[in-house]
């Protein structure tokens, strides 16, 4: 059974320049999460999508925002990036019965 | 507000030297609380979810156990393949899916 699949694995980015990073769910997940992980915050909620809505937002700026598809597959994209947007960005795909969420291998983005 | 904490921050065992990691967690009500386990450059690998004080998981050298307060992540004769950072999650019942994580507590086995 495939896992949580994130693209691309790494990237580097210029200040001011936007970026679109890639998370499919595991078969017959709906729920999709996004999160963002730096050393001095630990993990941060960004937001969840449900069949194609955002259903929960975190305390992030308008900057970040996010999409899924039918298909479940979600996308989540940073304008005008900043410094202090490097982080591992990782997906989490919740089963059905939400006892279960799996993360996936993450987006790590360095912006120079 | 929503809050977990985790202690020790970082742990240093000798191999096969038993102890526990500890979650506090304040929420408006408890959907459930997460374990799971972080290696470095690598995305959370579940653990076990807990749903109610009393309710104890297994899993090899591993066992969670929930209070009304706090979880414990007890770790049983570990090896150095149990190096890793042990990250503590809660959800509430009025945020869906969302996680509140706790900063993690990083362990160290050594040979």
């Amino acid at each position: 059974k495939a896992g949580v699949t994130q693209t691309p694995r790494y990237l580097i980015k210029t200040r001011g320049q936007q970026v679109t990073l890639s998370c499919s769910p595991i078969s017959g997940h709906r729920s999709v999460s996004w999160y963002q992980q730096t050393p001095g915050q630990g993990l941060q909620f960004l937001f969840e999508y449900f069949s194609e809505t955002q259903r929960n937002k975190g305390n992030f700026p308008g900057r970040f925002s996010g999409r899924q598809f039918s298909n479940s597959r979600s996308e989540m994209n940073v304008s005008t990036l900043e410094l202090g947007d490097s982080a591992l960005y990782l997906c989490a795909s919740t089963t059905p019965s939400n006892t279960e969420a799996f993360f996936g291998q993450g987006t790590r983005l360095t912006v120079v | 507000e929503d809050q977990v904490t985790q202690s020790p921050e970082a742990l240093r065992l000798q191999e096969g030297e038993s102890s526990s990691l500890n979650c506090s967690y304040t929420v408006s009500g408890l959907r459930g609380l997460f374990w799971y386990r972080q290696d470095p450059g690598k995305g959370p690998e579940f653990l076990f979810t807990l749903y109610s004080a009393g309710e104890e998981k297994e899993k090899e050298r591993l066992k969670a156990t929930l209070t009304k307060k706090e979880s414990f992540l007890h770790i049983t004769a570990p090896k150095p393949e149990d190096s890793a950072t042990y990250l503590c999650a809660v959800q509430a019942v009025d945020t869906g899916n969302q996680f509140y994580f706790g900063t993690g507590t990083s362990l160290t086995v050594i040979p």
